[in-house]
């Protein structure tokens, strides 16, 4: 299985600040038949299904705002909020789709300092 | 726009069967180009895959090594919707349990239903 560790487990961030919030999995999750890597990130409130936010590690999901963007290749991958609103606190996840079984990282917390 | 929705008992005896039904409106079950999976999430366990169903000419079914001897996820073309069936079950699968869909990574989610097993 592929394992995905996320970095780090919980994170303060001032409003209007930029969040950084890292991924890395224990196996290669770049496909070189097509260049692409097979690595998604998601939002989650509370009582709230998650959300997804980015896939294909890079490309933004119907509706998210563009402060939002993922970037990486292989195995290390980051998911970046370049400034922090109030309605951006949830947990964060990422997962792999690249071979099954489908893995999620452990989630980072994120809230306003 | 794919929606999903999940309905089902919140409430399982120990060693007694958990089944969810997952609704699909916006897409089909029977897309070649789609994926129907059922995911769990726990305090202990986090965001648990348990499986998947899609169809390329023939269905087929794809399960997480954990629950490979008690799972079953079955499709219904004529409901348009796919079913969860988790047999045996103990107080560690309890959990809030979700579809999702469209493909391997998921734009769409059920609402989640909090089963509990307990007698």
């Amino acid at each position: 299985d592929i394992v995905m560790t996320q970095s780090p487990d919980s994170l303060a961030v001032s409003l209007g600040e930029r969040a950084t919030i890292n991924c890395k999995s224990s196996q290669n999750v770049l496909y070189s038949s097509n260049n692409k890597n097979y690595l998604a990130w998601y939002q989650q409130r509370p009582g709230q299904p998650p959300k997804l936010l980015i896939y294909w590690a890079s490309t933004r999901g119907s509706g998210v705002p563009d402060r939002f963007s993922g970037s990486g290749s292989g195995t290390d991958f980051t998911l970046t909020i370049s400034s922090l609103q109030a309605e951006d606190v949830a947990t964060y996840y990422c997962q792999q789709y690249h071979s099954s079984p489908y893995t999620f990282g452990q989630g980072t917390n994120l809230e306003i300092k | 726009q794919v929606q999903l929705q999940q309905s089902g008992p919140g409430l399982v005896k120990p060693s007694q069967t958990l089944s969810l039904t997952c609704a699909i409106s916006g897409d089909t079950v029977s897309n070649n180009n789609a994926a129907w999976h059922w995911i769990r999430q726990s305090p202990s366990r986090g965001l648990e895959w348990l499986g998947r169903t899609y169809y390329t000419s023939e269905w087929y079914y794809d399960y997480a090594v954990s629950v490979n001897s008690r799972i079953i996820i079955n499709p219904d073309t004529s409901k348009n919707q796919f079913s969860l069936q988790l047999n045996s079950v103990t107080p560690e699968d309890t959990a809030v349990y979700y579809c999702a869909g469209s493909g391997n990574f998921y734009r769409a989610w059920g609402q989640g239903t909090l089963v509990t097993v307990s007698s």
